[in-house]
Formats: C-alpha cells, structure tokens, sequence
C-alpha cells in the first residue's frame, strides 16, 4: 500500500530563512507526488505536483520540490520564507492504479518575523 | 464560477441524529470526492465518484453514505451519527475521472461536532 510520512509537526523559520518541510513516500509503482497547502479556515490548495517528468518541480508562491527516488523523499524547499507562508502543508500520494489520494499527516509552518 | 460550495460550515449534532452535508461543484468536473481531517492524522478518503450514478468506498466509509445523481452534487449522508465522526470535512473534485495526476480542488469545508 503506499504512504507518505512527513518528518516535523510542526517548524518555525524566521522570515527570510530557508524553508524545508520533508516528506518520503512509500510505493510499490512509480508514483505521483503532490504538495498542497491549507491556510486557516481554508481548504486545500494544490502546490506542486510530480508526475514523472521533470525531477526537479516548481510551484507556486516560490515553492519547489525534488523527486528523489533513490531516497524515496519528495521535500519541499522555499529559499526565503514570508510570513504570508504561514499555513500547514500536506504531502501526499497516488499511483496509476488508485483514484485517490493519500495524505501525510501534516506539517504546520509557523514564520516569525 | 464558485467552484466547490460545502453546506454547512457549521454543525453540531447529538449522538443518533442523521443529516446531510452538501457539496456542489460548477465546474463540469467528473471525480468528486469526499475526506475528513483529524488532528495528526491529515485526510482521509471516505467516498469518491468517478461520475453520476457511480460511487466507491475509501479508506474510511463505515457510517457513511453517498449517491451521485448529477454532476454537480455529491452529498455525504450521516444516518446515525456517533462521536467518533466528528471532525472536519471536505469536498473535492477534479476534472477527469480517469487521470489520477489531476489538480483537486477543495471545500472550504464542514466543522462536524457529535456531542
């Protein structure tokens, strides 16, 4: 079955600095990979995706994130943090045989000035 | 276009009671799809539909219903609620029902509580 584990509750950065939210994934077929973020009192919105192209994926908002199969991780960077950044982060994941998503557990992102 | 409308935001049920949450989407999507989020456990599929009269369990159904009779709706039935369900829920959908890389897109969702 696959998973996606996500390292961290919660991280705090100070704005400016590097943002770095981990996630490995867990699958028996290649997989799709996603990011989505939820803002309070919101639901989700997507991110970035992997789809098997690119390795290397750029969303919105300054977000970018590697496929690393070797390691099975899927993490996603921003170089420099804004408070507006604020808000909890979902990995997740799917295959060519599902039709859904699975969800990691989340990462809350708080970012102090 | 609204997008993906949940009706209520709010609701707070006894124990026993039934009632529906609603999900609306103008979008003309095919996949709709219904999940619920707990603390520490991110989301969790309950039911999903590839199209109207076709419906399948998730991870999570047990005391849940669903019917997909148009396009547009795809409400979630609680017929007897029990504390374990409460929770957040959300409604999403996406465009093709065949293609598992789709874009969701999500409710602002439901705040279930069961007293």
């Amino acid at each position: 079955a696959q998973s996606v584990t996500q390292l961290g509750s919660h991280v705090s950065v100070s704005e400016g600095a590097l943002v770095l939210l981990r996630c490995n994934y867990s699958s028996s077929v290649p997989p799709y990979l996603f990011w989505y973020v939820q803002y309070p009192n919101q639901g989700l919105q997507l991110l970035l995706k992997y789809t098997s192209a690119a390795t290397l994926v750029k969303g919105i908002n300054g977000f970018e994130a590697e496929f690393k199969k070797s390691e099975t991780s899927f993490h996603l960077t921003k170089p420099s943090a804004h408070m507006s950044d604020a808000a909890e982060y979902f990995c997740a994941v799917t295959d060519t045989g599902r039709r859904a998503l699975t969800f990691g557990s989340g990462t809350r992102l708080q970012v102090q000035p | 276009n609204a997008g993906v409308t949940q009706t209520p935001k709010f609701q707070v049920l006894k124990t026993g009671q039934s009632m529906t949450l609603q999900c609306a989407q103008d979008m003309n999507h095919e996949y709709m799809s219904w999940y619920r989020q707990d603390p520490g456990m991110g989301l969790r599929l309950i039911h999903y539909s590839v199209g109207a009269g076709i419906t399948d369990q998730g991870e999570v159904p047990n005391g849940y219903n669903v019917s997909r009779s148009t396009t547009e709706d795809f409400p979630l039935r609680l017929l007897s609620a029990a504390p374990s369900q409460t929770s957040v829920y959300f409604c999403a959908s996406s465009h093709d029902r065949e293609r598992t890389n789709e874009k969701l897109f999500f409710g602002s969702g439901t705040q279930l509580s069961v007293l």
